[in-house]
């Protein structure tokens, strides 16, 4: 059973150009959250959906930044217009049940965005 | 909203037991859990609590004081692939996200 899958890995941009992160959850799992990590820093929230549906995008600024999961396909994270301080690692988990509930996300290896 | 502290960093020996800190003030709360971190690498999770009281795993153990709000990482053993980031993350019903804390640095020496 794959783990959660995220790509590409590494992704360079330059200023006003965008970046869109994929992510594919692991098998029969409905829930997906995405967080946004700096350097030496803990994982910060942006956002948690379900198939088709956004149910907390409180952690996401509300310019340039959007995310979608789709019926079919994975979730995308997009960012648009990037600025310098868009660089950072960003992870996406997966869990069956809601993550808050039972505790337990999946997370995948992150991709890591640099913005020249 | 939620707020978690921990402690940024914490050295301890190989073979020696070490504890982690947590504590939390959120509303709406289910549970806390704790997650490994090592560089570049991506969060893994290790346990869980809902419940007050000790909850072991192998050299691992995580304890909760719901009353207390707080909560603790325990680390039997010390080995050097231990040396990792550690991350409390509590639970909350309402939106059923984790809000992780900003995590402590454990590392590992001979």
């Amino acid at each position: 059973n794959a783990g959660v899958m995220q790509n590409p890995r590494h992704l360079v941009r330059r200023r006003g150009q965008e970046a869109r992160l994929r992510c594919s959850p692991m098998k029969g799992h409905s829930h997906v959250y995405w967080y946004r990590q700096l350097p030496e820093e803990g994982l910060k929230f942006m956002v948690y959906l379900q198939k088709e549906n956004i149910i907390d995008e409180s952690g996401m600024p509300k310019e340039r930044f959007s995310a979608e999961f789709p019926k079919e396909g994975p979730s995308i994270l997009r960012i648009q217009q990037v600025v310098r301080g868009d660089s950072a690692a960003y992870f996406c988990a997966s869990s069956q049940e809601a993550g808050g509930e039972t505790g337990e996300l999946f997370f995948g290896e992150g991709s890591r965005l640099t913005v020249l | 909203g939620q707020s978690l502290e921990q402690p940024s960093e914490v050295t301890a020996v190989e073979g020696a037991i070490v504890q982690i800190n947590c504590t939390y003030q959120t509303s709406g709360f289910y549970g806390l859990s704790w997650y490994q971190q090592h560089d570049g690498g991506a969060p893994t999770f290790l346990s869980y609590n809902a419940l007050d009281g000790l909850e072991e795993t192998g050299r691992f153990s995580s304890f909760l004081s719901r009353s207390d709000s707080y909560g603790y990482l325990l680390l039997q053993e010390l080995q050097m692939k231990d040396s990792a980031s550690y991350f409390c993350a509590v639970g909350t019903g309402t939106a059923s996200k984790l809000t992780f804390g900003t995590g402590t640095r454990l590392q590992v020496t001979l």
